[in-house]
């Protein structure tokens, strides 16, 4: 059972350019999270989605920041016109269900954006 | 509001000897705890996680947990260190406030490095 897939594992933007960032949730996972980590600072929630609706987007960004977890294909983080504070990795995770032994999250390799 | 300390930026043990790596929480109600590792330029890898019973949580690696309750604290252990070991450690706590899903809250991490 293949893990948690990210791609692009680095990406580089220039300032106003648009970065989406890819999700392949583990196989049977419904539900998947966005994380963003700063360097030498924890893991801050951004956004969570199951299929084809976001649940809770209270971490993410109002402006320039989108998500969506489409019924066929990954779940894609969309930051449009970067700047140079959007640097950093980003991690998806997901999870079967949200209760007791099914609320495990596993996390994804990360994708580390860098904005010249 | 829910919250996860981790005191230490980072702890320095020997080869073979035990190690702790601290964790204190505060949440309302009773508290859903997590341990990951983070290797450099890697995703973060499930350890261990508390959800109800047994207060000793044993997990991957020969890891284990141990959750006190009136110290609110979720202290990561291992009998002998190995220098493998050496890696990011975070402790994270479930936040029920928003609705029961899995939305986590991280600690900013713990350096462990492991000399030999």
């Amino acid at each position: 059972n293949a893990g948690v897939m990210q791609n692009p594992r680095h990406l580089v933007r220039r300032r106003g350019q648009e970065a989406r960032l890819r999700c392949s949730p583990m196989k049977g996972h419904s539900h998947v999270y966005w994380y963003r980590q700063l360097p030498e600072e924890g893991l801050k929630f951004m956004v969570y989605l199951q299929k084809e609706n976001i649940i809770d987007e209270s971490g993410m960004p109002k402006e320039r920041f989108s998500a969506e977890f489409p019924k066929e294909g990954p779940s894609i983080l969309r930051i449009q016109q970067v700047v140079r504070g959007d640097s950093a990795a980003y991690f998806c995770a997901s999870s079967p269900g949200t209760g007791g032994e099914t609320d495990t999250q596993y996390f994804g390799p990360g994708t580390r954006l860098t904005v010249l | 509001a829910q919250s996860v300390a981790q005191p230490e930026d980072q702890v320095n043990v020997a080869e073979g000897n035990p190690l702790t790596v601290k964790c204190t929480y505060s949440v309302s109600g009773n508290p859903y705890l997590f341990w990951y590792v983070q290797y450099p330029n890697r995703g973060l890898q499930f350890l261990l996680k508390y959800i109800t019973g047994d207060n000793l949580v044993k997990g991957s690696y020969g890891f284990e947990a141990e959750f006190n309750k009136s110290q609110t604290s979720f202290h990561l252990k291992k009998p002998s260190a190995l220098v493998s070991d050496s890696a990011l450690y975070f402790c994270a706590v479930r936040d029920r406030v928003s609705g029961g899903y899995n939305k986590l809250i991280f600690g900013a991490g713990t350096r462990l490095a492991v000399h030999p």
